[in-house]
């Protein structure tokens, strides 16, 4: 079975640029979530969604961060404009649904984000 | 909203010996499911063990186990027979059961250092 894949592995760009990454979660997980973890903490999460609509975004700061996710599958992250203290490693996870037993969330590698 | 916290920032263990990790959270709810996660360098999330909320009895994965206190809050994991590729940061997390939203929570973490 294939992981949780995102992309880019690394970015880095000037503060007031705008950046996107973009996740395909695992082939039937109705889950996805974005979490930012800055160094040394643990992730936070962004934003949630069941399917194609959002569960939670009241940690997403929304007069820069935005995201979707289209047809329920695919799911991008945008940051416009980029500040210094969105330097972060931006991780995708994915679970299954209730019905069928999805406990834990599976998480991809991570995008490092690097804002200078 | 659930919070979950981790007090030892750091642990170090000698290889093939034994070591506890501390977790504890704050929830009003009755059912939910806990997990410890491991994050090495590569920054991968890897499940390591979980625990639904209505088992008594505490969950075992081979050198991993888990000492579960419903009452107390409290979510410690042990990890016996330490070896170098245990060195990572782990992370304690929550996950409700209840409503659409299903959160995953995290702690900041522990970091681990196995000296060999």
């Amino acid at each position: 079975e294939a992981g949780v894949a995102q992309s880019p592995r690394y970015k880095i760009i000037e503060k007031r640029q705008s950046v996107a990454f973009w996740c395909n979660p695992i082939s039937g997980h109705a889950t996805l979530y974005w979490y930012q973890q800055i160094l040394g903490q643990g992730p936070k999460l962004l934003i949630q969604f069941q399917n194609n609509g959002v569960v939670d975004d009241s940690q997403l700061p929304k007069d820069r961060f935005s995201a979707e996710r289209l047809k329920g599958v695919d799911s991008t992250l945008k940051i416009q404009p980029a500040k210094l203290e969105d330097s972060a490693v931006y991780l995708c996870a994915s679970s299954p649904p209730a019905r069928v037993g999805g406990t834990e969330a599976f998480f991809g590698q991570g995008t490092r984000l690097t804002v200078v | 909203a659930q919070t979950v916290t981790q007090s030892q920032p750091e642990m170090s263990v000698q290889e093939a010996e034994t070591v506890t990790l501390s977790c504890t959270y704050d929830t009003s709810e009755s059912d939910y499911y806990l997990f410890w996660y491991k994050q090495p360098p590569s920054r991968q999330m890897i499940l390591v063990i979980r625990q639904e909320a209505y088992k008594q009895q505490n969950a075992t994965e081979n050198r991993f186990s888990v000492n579960f206190q419903k009452a107390a809050k409290s979510f410690s994991l042990k990890i016996s027979d330490s070896q170098l590729g245990d060195a990572a940061m782990y992370f304690c997390a929550y996950r409700s059961i209840s409503g659409s939203a299903r959160q995953l929570t995290f702690g900041s973490g522990t970091q681990l250092t196995v000296l060999p």
